[in-house]
């Protein structure tokens, strides 16, 4: 399975854009790359999915390269209620079995008044 | 987005007694779930694949005769912890894959068990 590598942890402010780049070196050709949010003590929340390019749905944007060894998520004007744990996964290929996402350590976004 | 539920939300049970953790796919059908465990302030860690009809995939290290795992029909899957110890305390979330198009795994809201 494909290991990913985020930062530990990013500090920002209300309003500004947040961008949390993912490098997953050895991806393989059929996954895709999904991003998750978690806050304490739930369960991990879909944000986006996306294959190649450029994705965007009304709560942030995945920039893929055309190599796809990395990839970023960019979410627009964050608020506090964005402060939590986000997670880059590689995997889910379509239709390739029964493989899980693993979870690496994640990047503990921080949103500061 | 898919719903994924857990029942219960917490638990909390006396050494030695078994735990049953419900896991439901409320507006999809999942022919496959998987079973995580969250310690504090770690990631995810994947136990197990649950396949409808068929026995549980483990992962390495994972007991498979503590961790009783059944997978009865499509929106189902029970996690069943046997003779739980204070060190099995942690957060069990579940998760199941929508069938066709892109796969995706949508998380269900987590089970805390504290076992005293």
């Amino acid at each position: 399975l494909a290991k990913t590598t985020q930062p530990i942890s990013m500090d920002s402010y209300e309003g500004q854009e947040v961008n949390i780049t993912c490098s997953h070196n050895n991806i393989a050709t059929n996954d895709y790359i999904t991003w998750y949010q978690q806050f304490p003590s739930q369960g991990p929340r879909f944000i986006i999915q996306g294959y190649k390019t450029k994705v965007t749905n009304e709560v942030a944007s995945l920039f893929i390269p055309a190599d796809r060894k990395s990839s970023t998520l960019s979410l627009p004007r964050v608020s506090l209620s964005d402060t939590a744990v986000y997670y880059c996964l590689v995997g889910g290929a379509l239709n390739t079995g029964r493989r899980a996402l693993t979870f690496g350590s994640g990047t503990r976004l921080q949103v500061q008044p | 987005g898919a719903v994924v539920s857990q029942h219960p939300s917490r638990v909390i049970c006396k050494s030695g007694t078994s735990v049953k953790i419900e896991c439901r796919s409320l507006d999809f059908q999942a022919t496959t779930m998987f079973w995580y465990r969250q310690f504090p302030k770690q990631s995810l860690m994947l136990m197990a694949t649950s396949n409808e009809g068929s026995k549980a995939t483990y992962e390495q290290g994972v007991e498979k005769d503590k961790f009783l795992i059944n997978h009865a029909s499509l929106t189902l899957s029970t996690l069943t912890v046997t003779s739980a110890h204070p060190e099995d305390s942690s957060f069990y979330i579940c998760s199941a894959r929508t069938s066709g198009g892109g796969e995706t795994q949508y998380f269900g809201p987590g089970t805390r068990l504290l076992v005293l």
